[in-house]
């Protein structure tokens, strides 16, 4: 498996739902950091966890980082018709150059 | 909020065409970034830059690639001989030591 493999590759949801997405790593990590990607456009970050972090709260986003098992997870709550979006975790690894390595993303759709 | 910036948009060229991607980085960031995404797929790492000179490369970067930060604001990317498998979405990204990168909007290239 890759750095970084986000799970489900699809999530289709009804509006007012949470949304639970996952993301596991192989290597050891400075930081995780979830982006979103609306169709076509750029990546806007969304929340940086360190490693010495458990849990980051930012709005209507909860992150987790569980560095035992080398997994992650993004929860949105109360979703909205425009957190329709693909969502990618990007790891920060700790050698080599502090670039970050991105998985596959998740395709988030929320139904009205 | 600073951002990452990026021209041109879109870039259309002919196969075997040079062409030049240009992004301007946030001002007071050390470490700065091309990735690639290839549409429908995951964001590649290109290529890593940092103290004026290339920290770390993927596989993809080789000799038709090559990057250039010619003052103290522009970041530029150069692909020599264009090939139809070039098209894709280039995104710059910039960030501090250990920090959020912000990714610019990306250029779209279409090689035809």
């Amino acid at each position: 498996s890759q750095q970084g493999e986000e799970d489900p590759q699809a999530l289709s949801i009804q509006e007012g739902e949470n949304a639970t997405m996952n993301c596991s790593y192989k290597t050891s990590i400075n930081n995780l950091q979830w982006y979103r990607q609306n169709s076509g456009r750029g990546l806007v970050h969304l929340i940086l966890i360190r490693s010495n972090e458990r849990e980051k709260h930012s709005g209507r986003l909860r992150v987790t980082l569980d560095t035992s098992k080398k997994s992650s997870s993004l929860l949105i709550t109360a979703s909205r018709a425009a957190d329709t979006a693909s969502y990618f975790c990007a790891t920060d690894i700790i050698q080599g150059a502090q670039k970050l390595v991105f998985g596959q993303g998740t395709r988030l759709t929320i139904n009205p | 909020e600073p951002e990452v910036t990026q021209t041109p948009s879109h870039q259309v060229t002919q196969m075997g065409q040079e062409v030049i991607l240009r992004c301007v980085p946030i001002s007071n960031h050390l470490y700065f970034y091309w990735y690639r995404q290839i549409l429908g797929q995951k964001v590649e790492f290109l290529v890593s830059f940092y103290n004026n000179e290339i920290s770390e490369k993927s596989e993809i970067f080789d000799d038709q690639f090559s990057v250039e930060r010619p003052d103290g604001s522009n970041f530029t990317l150069k692909i020599r001989s264009t090939k139809l498998e070039d098209s894709a979405m280039y995104f710059c990204a910039s960030r501090q030591d250990g920090s959020l990168a912000f990714f610019g909007q990306g250029t779209r290239l279409t090689v035809v």
